[in-house]
């Protein structure tokens, strides 16, 4: 596609509950990345895959969270049993290259209630 | 580990010129990159400095000194559509990820 996107934009859940956040890049685009930030704060890095493979997968704050590419395309961002401090917003960015010239996904606003 | 320092907020007149700096400690430099971000939107690539020296795209120019883990975005003729938050964030290796700072808050005032 023209760009990088995310869906949902936005989603409540309760407490407890599982949630699925889509990012499709764009198209040949190899290198894609999961970040989450916080109200009035930077971007933190959850995993970075290049292709289908994630070489990185550090930035993911515990086993609640994963992430899978197939195709080389589509990402989900899954989160089991949500927890408040889990709310913030999820962008996915997309780029030929890895680590240079990102383009951004509007992101997911997620609010765990 | 990584850690980047910027300024949390600078406010700057209308037509006027400011400079947002970005210091640097990293295990590995591949590269310094600069985002703006308006409030409640994506993130957006402004400029990359690979080399030491002075990028320039149009009123934006971007500056590396990389013996002094150091960069700054310099920002000309201010227009109010400029006020946004901006992210320098550094690459550490030929195939990794950004690593983000904290973000500059831009207020540009009449």
């Amino acid at each position: 596609g023209a760009g990088v996107s995310q869906s949902p934009s936005n989603k409540v859940t309760e407490k407890g509950k599982d949630v699925e956040l889509r990012c499709d890049p764009i198209s040949g685009h190899t290198a894609l990345y999961w970040y989450r930030q916080s109200l009035g704060q930077g971007l933190e890095f959850l995993i970075y895959f290049q292709g289908n493979s994630a070489p990185d997968k550090s930035g993911l704050p515990s086993d609640r969270f994963s992430a899978e590419r197939t195709g080389g395309s589509v990402s989900t961002l899954t989160i089991q049993r949500t927890q408040q401090e889990d709310s913030a917003v999820y962008l996915c960015a997309s780029s030929l290259r890895a680590g240079y010239g990102y383009t951004f996904g509007s992101g997911t606003r997620l609010t765990v209630v | 580990g990584q850690s980047l320092e910027q300024p949390s907020e600078v406010t700057a007149v209308e037509g006027a010129i400011v400079q947002i700096n970005c210091t640097y400690q990293t295990s590995g430099f591949y590269g310094l990159s600069w985002y703006q971000q308006h409030d409640g939107g994506a993130p957006t690539f402004l400029s990359y400095n690979g080399l030491d020296g002075l990028e320039e795209t149009g009123r934006f120019s971007s500056f590396l000194s990389r013996s002094d883990s150091y960069g700054y975005l310099l920002l000309q003729e201010l227009q109010m559509k400029d006020s946004a938050s901006y992210f320098c964030a550094v690459r550490t290796g030929t195939a990794s990820k950004l690593t983000f700072g904290t973000g500059t808050r831009l207020q540009v005032t009449l």
